[in-house]
């Protein structure tokens, strides 16, 4: 199993552009997790779902933010307009359900200028 | 929402001395996890802990769960350079759907 996919690994953009993060998760599991780490805050969830389904976005900071999951197989979270302080590794994770162990994919450093 | 407290937040030891972290929870827990995650890494996880006062080993990690389920420790034995990173304890939260809430972490530097 190939694990957890994120896309890019790395995304250098300027202020108000949108991004948009990709996660594959492991084929089989039902719930993907949207996390933010930084120094300061250490690690947040942003969002869950539980069969594509988003089931707690009180972590989503703002309305910046919204993530997507069409299907089992794909999630995005997108920024837009992006800002500094959103310069941070954002973690996609799945898992068999929301209370089982996660799998972490190896995350995107975002570096908003 | 849970809240979980990790201590302490920073350690430095010199390679070969034990290391111990501490989470701390006001109600109590169903199980808890740990993971581990290396510098410029992903948390992977370690393992998950449920029944009261159970303990659990990995070649030098130990891992315990309090009689009250309400703390939990893990230990590492003579402390090697690849430990080197941050271990986070993860709890779950109450809700219909339950998920977990991690730990601050604790950051762990091995002193050659």
């Amino acid at each position: 199993d190939a694990g957890v996919i994120q896309s890019p690994r790395h995304e250098v953009t300027e202020m108000g552009q949108e991004v948009t993060l990709r996660c594959k998760p492991i084929s089989g599991h039902n719930s993907l997790f949207w996390y933010r780490q930084t120094m300061m805050r250490g690690l947040e969830l942003l969002i869950y779902f539980n069969n594509n389904v988003p089931i707690d976005d009180s972590g989503m900071p703002e309305d910046r933010f919204s993530a997507k999951m069409p299907n089992a197989s794909f999630s995005t979270l997108k920024i837009q307009p992006s800002e500094p302080r959103d310069s941070a590794v954002y973690f996609c994770a799945s898992s068999w359900a929301s209370e089982y162990e996660q799998y972490f994919g190896p995350g995107t450093r975002l570096t908003v200028t | 929402g849970q809240q979980v407290m990790q201590i302490p937040q920073y350690q430095h030891v010199q390679e070969g001395e034990d290391f111990t972290t501490y989470c701390n929870s006001s109600t109590t827990l169903s199980n808890i996890q740990w993971y581990k995650q290396r510098p410029g890494g992903h948390p992977v996880f370690l393992i998950q802990l449920v029944k009261s006062g159970e303990v659990k080993k990995q070649k030098r990690l130990t891992f315990q769960f309090g009689e009250a389920k309400k703390n939990s420790s893990l230990h590492i034995t003579a402390t090697q350079t690849t430990d080197v990173g941050t271990y986070f304890c993860a709890v779950p939260t109450s809700g219909g759907y339950q998920k977990v809430t991690f730990g601050i972490g604790t950051k762990l530097q091995v002193i050659p």
